[in-house]
């Protein structure tokens, strides 16, 4: 079965360092998310793909954060500088088409932690 | 703004027995979809059911079921026959029918199945 891959798994970073985060979606999948996922929350969207355009990025901390699909297929979310904040896990999802029926797969998730 | 509530942080069930989770939601929108995903510790976020909302009959799959009543936006998950690979944190979730729009999430609800 098709599989959104995710990595690191797990990072630990001190704040100030920068950090980031590595996404391949399933083959064919057009439209992928970012989400965070603080502890004890439901997943929040910071920023959807369409191909290599931004649809959604209107939660995404500009000064900071940052996230690229150059060529439309898998994506890095980076994070500089990291703050204790930033301590979530950090989803990322695709789906064939945006439109609201298309179902989301989730990875495994990238769990962030920073001192 | 859509929002999506989950009141109950936190549930318990016996085994095979039937436990419900309730959502609900808020929109002035008349075509969207509804979903309940299920996340397992340390494992990736899968779906359990979706229902669009010009369907009147309510989804089921298997041993999950809804109960969705429109008019009062009201979402609820029913799982019958519980078992132990049941326990996970339920996320209820809305989506509007257009393109280009993102996964709104609950807070969850952590399922604990007790043998």
């Amino acid at each position: 079965e098709a599989e959104v891959a995710q990595s690191p798994r797990y990072k630990i970073t001190e704040k100030s360092q920068a950090v980031a985060f590595w996404c391949d979606p399933i083959s064919g999948h057009a439209t992928l998310y970012w989400y965070r996922q603080i502890l004890g929350q439901g997943p929040e969207l910071l920023v959807q793909f369409q191909d290599e355009s931004v649809v959604d990025d209107s939660q995404l901390p500009k000064d900071r954060f940052s996230a690229e699909r150059l060529k439309g297929v898998d994506s890095t979310l980076k994070i500089q500088p990291a703050e204790l904040g930033d301590s979530a896990m950090y989803l990322c999802a695709s789906s064939y088409k945006s439109t609201g029926a298309n179902v989301l797969t989730f990875g495994a998730g990238s769990r962030l932690t920073v001192l | 703004a859509q929002t999506v509530t989950q009141s109950q942080p936190e549930m318990s069930v016996q085994e095979a027995e039937t436990v419900t989770l309730s959502c609900t939601y808020d929109t002035s929108e008349s075509d969207y979809y509804l979903f309940w995903y299920k996340q397992p510790p340390s494992r990736q976020m899968i779906l359990v059911i979706r229902q669009e909302a010009y369907k009147q009959q309510n989804a089921t799959e298997n041993r999950f079921s809804v109960n969705f009543q429109k008019a009062a936006k009201s979402f609820s998950l029913k799982i019958s026959d519980s078992q132990l690979g049941d326990a996970a944190m339920y996320f209820c979730a809305y989506r509007r029918w257009e393109y280009g729009n993102k996964l709104v999430f609950g807070a969850g609800t952590i399922l604990r199945v007790k043998s």
